[in-house]
């Protein structure tokens, strides 16, 4: 059974920084690319980032750019989320999600996490 | 801001049809992209329920539907039932000169009345 877990979720202040994990089991994480999908509160969908099987190509939505940094590490079959810079409409939940990426969808999606970022 | 459009919500009886549009551009479902559709029951994480515009993935009732013409799409659900009461979105891939990003919809609520 395929099964995503984050954390990390947190309240921070504007300006400040946190990491989010994901760990996966019941697939070979290494054979995926793997994207992370936000939830500000009461909204829609967001596609944050989405980042290769080797790490070796990232994507990032235009207001992520710049302040947060999608990675992995396949030995620990954990995917990572390093935000800078947070801002207020950073707010949201964070779901990993397992990527399809060669049809652009997602198919497997984990529980999400919450990041709050106030003073 | 999201580019693909959907109605905010749609309603229904136990056992009607109803349907959910998503409307995007040339840059995303008219480039040929395809449509996929998410469910989110309340408080929950999203769950894939139509991939590649007409594919149900295993275990997802084949009361639920998807097609794609152009630059439109439509989730369709036949014999509505109470389990169904959920956020639906459409997901695609949205491709500029600017930037290549997964897109989703606006979010549709379906109530069971």
């Amino acid at each position: 059974e395929v099964q995503l877990v984050e954390s990390g979720g947190t309240v921070v202040q504007p300006g400040g920084s946190l990491r989010l994990s994901c760990t996966a089991s019941g697939f070979i994480f290494s054979n995926y690319w793997m994207s992370w999908v936000r939830q500000a509160p009461g909204k829609g969908l967001e596609w944050v980032a989405n980042i290769k099987q080797d790490g070796s190509e990232k994507y990032y939505v235009e207001s992520v750019k710049g302040r947060f940094t999608i990675s992995r590490d396949n030995a620990k079959n954990s995917l990572y989320l390093h935000m800078n810079s947070l801002r207020a409409e950073d707010t949201a939940v964070y779901f990993c999600a397992r990527d399809k990426a060669w049809a652009y969808y997602l198919d497997y999606w984990g529980q999400g996490t919450l990041v709050a970022v106030s003073s | 801001h999201s580019v693909l459009t959907q109605p905010p919500s749609v309603s229904g009886a136990p056992g009607q049809r109803v349907t959910i549009s998503c409307t995007g551009s040339n840059s995303n479902l008219g480039a040929g992209y395809d449509v996929h559709w998410y469910q989110q029951l309340p408080g929950t994480a999203p769950k894939l329920l139509i991939y590649g515009n007409n594919n149900r993935p295993s275990g997802v009732p084949d009361r639920f539907s998807g097609s794609k013409s152009g630059t439109s799409a439509s989730l369709a659900i036949t014999g509505l039932q109470a389990e169904d009461e959920a956020d639906y979105y459409c997901q695609s891939y949205d491709n500029t000169l600017s930037a290549s990003t997964y897109v989703f919809g606006t979010g549709t609520k379906v109530t069971v009345l």
